[in-house]
């Protein structure tokens, strides 16, 4: 099936600081979406992009669409200590009809 | 409006035992799914429901697990003999056009733990 990898595996950073983090397929996506989960949570979804080259913003969150259709990112500014989770990036699956995970970013904010 | 809800939210059982988790999606969603979270992994597709019938079952292990969503609204996941490997957390999850592009609400999860 389609792999999903997610990069990097983990971080941890400061109060304040800003995070990227990126997203790679193995093959052409037509969507990518990014979902967060919170710990004993499941994933909500933040940022949908649905055309190459797309950049969207949702609050202090910005992910773009890369233009090759297989990578995608995601931008975190001024990250507080409410943004600790998995950052999961996911996509179509070969049916279009459900969705495949990468194995998520940990995040980790220090105050 | 109310969101997608699982029960239970815990399951500690035997390995050989069976076990049945429920889902009740939100209102007027037509498409359900059930995925597979193992610790430090990205949630797994085990099965996808567009009312009450079965779009993808792929990778559900026929063999042991069962789902059924009989009303095309609450479903049902059960697995009779669990084994160790089953320990994971299993999440529920709906929409409304069932496409995958459209995106998925997903329930809080039932985690199951085989010992």
């Amino acid at each position: 099936g389609q792999q999903l990898n997610q990069s990097p595996q983990s971080m941890f950073i400061q109060e304040g600081e800003d995070v990227s983090m990126n997203c790679t397929s193995s093959s052409i996506f037509n969507t990518w979406l990014w979902y967060k989960q919170d710990p004993g949570e499941g994933p909500v979804l933040l940022i949908a992009l649905y055309k190459a080259g797309e950049l969207t913003s949702n609050g202090r969150l910005t992910a773009q669409f890369g233009i090759t259709r297989k990578d995608s990112f995601l931008n975190i500014s001024a990250s507080i200590p409410s943004d600790v989770g998995i950052y999961f990036c996911a996509g179509p699956t070969l049916s279009g009809y459900a969705l495949n995970f990468g194995k998520g970013t940990s995040l980790l904010v220090t105050p | 409006e109310a969101g997608v809800a699982q029960s239970p939210r815990y399951k500690i059982i035997e390995k050989r035992q069976s076990v049945a988790f429920w889902c009740n999606p939100i209102s007027g969603h037509a498409t359900l799914y059930w995925y597979q979270q193992i610790l430090g992994q990205g949630p797994k597709l085990l099965i996808q429901f567009q009312n009450n019938g079965v779009v993808d079952d792929s990778q559900l292990p026929k063999d042991r697990f069962s789902a059924e969503r009989l009303k095309g609204v609450d479903s049902t996941l059960k697995i009779q003999p669990a084994k160790l490997e089953d320990s994971a957390v299993y999440l529920c999850a709906s929409s409304l056009t069932g496409f995958g592009g459209d995106g998925a609400f997903f329930g809080q999860g039932t985690r199951l733990t085989v010992v």
